[in-house]
This record gives structure tokens, sequence and C-alpha cells, in this order.
């Protein structure tokens, strides 16, 4: 399945923070989502084969990559108190495939 | 666009009771929709999925959810609740071909014994 590590983060206001995830087994797209506490998740961006496929309503200062071993990696720079959230990836086998998520990494930003 | 309306953000049902959980949809073009459910402190779990074949589709766990494109409607249903079934459910939308979930802001479920 899809694995995200940490599982936990803590930071600081202005801190920079990487959150990584280990898409399942096949799967070339990962999709990262923000699901602050009390709602449903938001579409942050997609990756499909290394490349940005697609992105939702948030700062250029959240980027993100996606390596040849088709995991990824969430990018947040200079963080801000409303970053706090838990952050799930999910992959799937093809860009317009069924998700599947991980556990999630929850930030909290102080 | 598409969006979710999640009516309810919390339904409390007895064990053995039929456990209905509403979701509309809106969308610009056919839609794919999905149920998910989240359990305390994990991350989403894909129930079901509707992509334009049989309106009612089975997912796992004894549920269901029917496809009503004139009232623009998925509700999630399930005839028994089962103390297991306690956990916040989340409908989402995405439009045929598109790469992204719009996700309602969830129904969480308390089963009473």
């Amino acid at each position: 399945g899809v694995t995200q590590s940490p599982t936990h983060l803590i930071k600081t206001r202005g801190q920079q923070v990487t959150l990584r995830c280990s898409s399942q087994s096949g799967h070339n797209t990962v999709s990262w989502y923000q699901q602050a506490l009390g709602q449903g998740p938001q579409f942050i961006f997609q990756y499909y084969r290394k490349e940005e496929n697609g992105r939702g309503n948030f700062p250029p200062r959240f980027s993100g990559l996606q390596f040849p071993n088709d995991s990824s990696e969430l990018n947040v720079n200079a963080l801000e108190l409303d970053d706090s959230a838990l952050y799930l990836c999910a992959s799937s086998l093809e860009a317009t495939d069924t998700q599947y998520f991980g556990p999630g990494t929850r930030l909290t930003v102080l | 666009a598409q969006s979710v309306t999640q009516l309810g953000s919390h339904v409390s049902v007895s064990e053995g009771a039929l456990v209905l959980l509403r979701c509309n949809y809106s969308s610009s073009v056919p839609p794919y929709l999905f149920w998910y459910v989240q359990y305390p402190n994990q991350g989403l779990q894909l129930l079901l999925k509707y992509t334009s074949a049989a309106t009612l589709v089975k997912g796992i766990n004894g549920f269901e959810a029917e496809f009503k494109k004139s009232e623009t409607s998925f509700h999630l249903t399930k005839p028994s609740a089962h103390m297991s079934d306690a956990a916040e459910y989340f409908c989402a939308v995405s439009g045929t071909g598109a790469n992204n979930l719009f996700f309602g802001t969830g129904t969480r479920l308390t089963v009473i014994p």
C-alpha cells in the first residue's frame, strides 16, 4: 500500500518542511491533499510521470517532486499557522484512475 | 466545476439499524463519484465508486450507493449497522478524465449499542 513519513511533525512558523510518500507498487501517479481539522481533504497537486499534472488553489510555497521510483515528496516553505493539517498522499495506476490513500502525516505549526 | 454536499455532519444510528448517509453532487461533466471512510488517526479507505456503469454500486463491508442523475445524488446505505462502522465518511466527485477529487466536509457516523 501507500506509506507516508513521518507520522507526526511539529514545526514553527517560517520554517520549511518535507513530507514523503511511497506509492503503491506499479502506480505512476501521486496526488497530495491537505485535510484541515474537521474538513474534507483539499487537492494540492498531482504528479504524473515526474511532471506536475494539475494543481489546486495552493500558493507556490507548496511544491513537490516525484522520483524515478515513483515515490514523492511535498515541500512547504515559510510555514504558516494555517498549514497545520493532515497531509494525505494518494497513488493511482494512471492519472485518472482510482486513488488509494496513505495514512497521512499530521503537521503542527506553532 | 465539481462539488459535493454532504447533508448532516453527524449521524447516529442504533446497532442493526439502517445506515443512510446523504451526498448530493454538482458537476459540469459526467461525474465519477466515490465514498471513502476514515477511521480515527488513519487515512482514507475506498468504500465504493461509480464510473458510469451500473447505477447501483456495491462496495466493501456491506455498503452500497445508488447514482440518481435526476436528483444529483449518490447516497450511501447499509442495511444493518455494526459497531465497527463508526467512522468519518467522505463523498467525493471528479470529472470524467479528471485527475483530482473534490471532497465533501464529511459525515461522522456513530453507532449506538
